[in-house]
């Protein structure tokens, strides 16, 4: 079975910090993706960043940066230089490469970004 | 590239009737498009994986009479909500990853459906 984590309903974070969203996952495919969404209120789901477990670097991608630990199963967003456009929810999801590219997400974080 | 276009963004319909949402690949060939649901404040739920040229497989739970897929064609499936009724009512959203595309660019999203039944 296939599971993502995501334990903090809700984070607050001071414009131009940085923050760490959790997300840890379990899955017994060998072969999987790690991927991170922004939503804002507006609905649309934004890709962010990408991480595959065979990946040796962890990713990045401009602000994001993704924290891969394989042996703890956790894949934690970190977001540096928070702006106020960085509000929004933020889901971590899993895609094992064996299931037809199906996706598992995770519960989400409520991110908001105090000026 | 790789632009999902979802419409309608939202729907207000009547109890009873039915609501068709498409979804639609501008700018590449989605051989497989996938159908979720948001309660509010949740996460996605997978309904169904919609296959161009063939049925759709869905998830557990979802019933196949209710929520019709159709993937006629490699740029467009639709979802119809038959006999809508007030427990319906959520936002509804779609994505495709294009093919042959790195699954490293992530599956594409559309914007979305909020769907209200009254």
């Amino acid at each position: 079975a296939q599971k993502i984590t995501q334990t903090q309903p809700g984070m607050f974070v001071q414009e131009k910090e940085a923050v760490t969203l959790d997300c840890t996952y379990d899955t017994s495919d060998p072969s999987y993706g790690l991927f991170w969404y922004k939503q804002p209120s507006s609905g649309e789901m934004i890709f962010l960043i990408y991480q595959g477990s065979y990946d040796q670097q962890n990713a990045t991608e401009g602000r994001y940066s993704l924290n891969f630990q394989k042996a703890r199963k956790s894949a934690n967003l970190v977001i540096s230089a928070s702006q106020l456009g960085d509000s929004a929810m933020y889901f971590c999801a899993m895609s094992p490469t064996n299931t037809g590219n199906q996706f598992y997400f995770g519960t989400g974080t409520s991110l908001t970004v105090i000026p | 590239g790789a632009v999902v276009s979802q419409h309608p963004s939202w729907v207000i319909c009547k109890s009873g009737t039915s609501v068709k949402i498409e979804c639609r690949s501008l700018d590449f060939q989605a051989t497989t498009m996938f159908w979720y649901r948001q309660f509010p404040k949740q996460s996605l739920m997978l309904m169904a994986t919609s296959n161009e040229g063939s049925k759709a497989t869905y998830e557990q739970g979802v019933e196949k009479d209710k929520f019709l897929i159709n993937h006629a064609s490699l740029t467009l499936s639709t979802l119809t909500v038959t006999s809508a009724h007030p427990e319906d009512s959520s936002f509804y959203i779609c994505s495709a990853k294009a093919h042959g595309r790195q699954i490293g660019y992530g599956y594409t999203f559309g914007s979305g459906t909020r769907l209200t039944v009254v």
